[in-house]
């Protein structure tokens, strides 16, 4: 079974800066890859699917790239309300155990 | 507009059984796979089955870690899936999502179901 490692486990910064987290898969998940986060009390909000392309109505400051094992979620312009814990997903099956990203 | 909304949670002791529904409405069902998934309190995401479209053999996965305990079905007449789940444990306790995916990822979540297991 494809295991998917998220890193880091928390990440903090401040607004303005960019955060940069990283998905590492066992085995090839081609571009196979979705980026969800999910802030208190909600359920998953879809970001990334196949690996880079952008799901309705997120803005432009998320990006995500790479294939095989290596993926990356980007988040420029960190605003406040982008606290919240990152998934990423393979293939809409196999999570991370996800990233906590904290804007101080 | 797409609406998932699970039922049959509860309060169970160690060693029974439950169904969770998932209720579909807002899109055509029958052409959707769809998956459930799990989240503890306080912990991460868990993807736990998948079943395909297909209404006669649809393919089916499920995590190891529930495998040969958990069942997902669906009913494409009444618009919904099912997860059949047995000899529950302490550590199945958690918030049940019912999902579609979308291309690699999962664009509609339903609003999920709490499992308590405990004596």
């Amino acid at each position: 079974e494809l295991v998917l490692t998220q890193s880091p486990a928390t990440l903090s910064l401040s607004p303005g800066e960019t955060a940069t987290l990283s998905c590492r898969a066992s085995q090839s998940a081609s571009n196979y890859l979705a980026w969800y986060q999910q802030k208190p009390g909600q359920t998953p909000r879809l970001l990334i699917y196949d690996a880079s392309k952008r799901a309705t109505g997120i803005p432009a400051r998320f990006s995500g790239s790479g294939s095989e094992t290596d993926f990356t979620l980007t988040i420029s312009s960190l605003e406040p309300e982008d606290s919240a814990v990152y998934y990423c997903q393979q293939r809409s099956r196999t999570f991370g155990q996800g990233t906590k990203l904290e804007i101080k | 507009e797409v609406q998932l909304v699970e039922s049959g949670g509860g309060l169970v002791q160690p060693g029974e059984s439950l169904r969770l529904s998932c209720a579909a409405s807002g899109f055509g069902f029958s052409a959707y796979s769809m998956i459930w998934v799990r989240q503890a309190p306080g912990k991460g995401l868990e993807w736990l089955s998948y079943i395909g479209a297909s209404t006669r053999s649809p393919t089916i996965y499920y995590a190891d870690s529930v495998k040969g305990r958990f069942t997902i079905s669906r009913d494409n007449a009444k618009n919904s899936t099912y997860l059949h789940v047995t000899s529950l444990r302490a550590e199945d306790t958690a918030v049940y999502y019912c999902a579609r995916p979308f291309w690699s990822g999962t664009d509609y979540w339903g609003q999920g179901t709490l499992v308590t297991v405990s004596s």
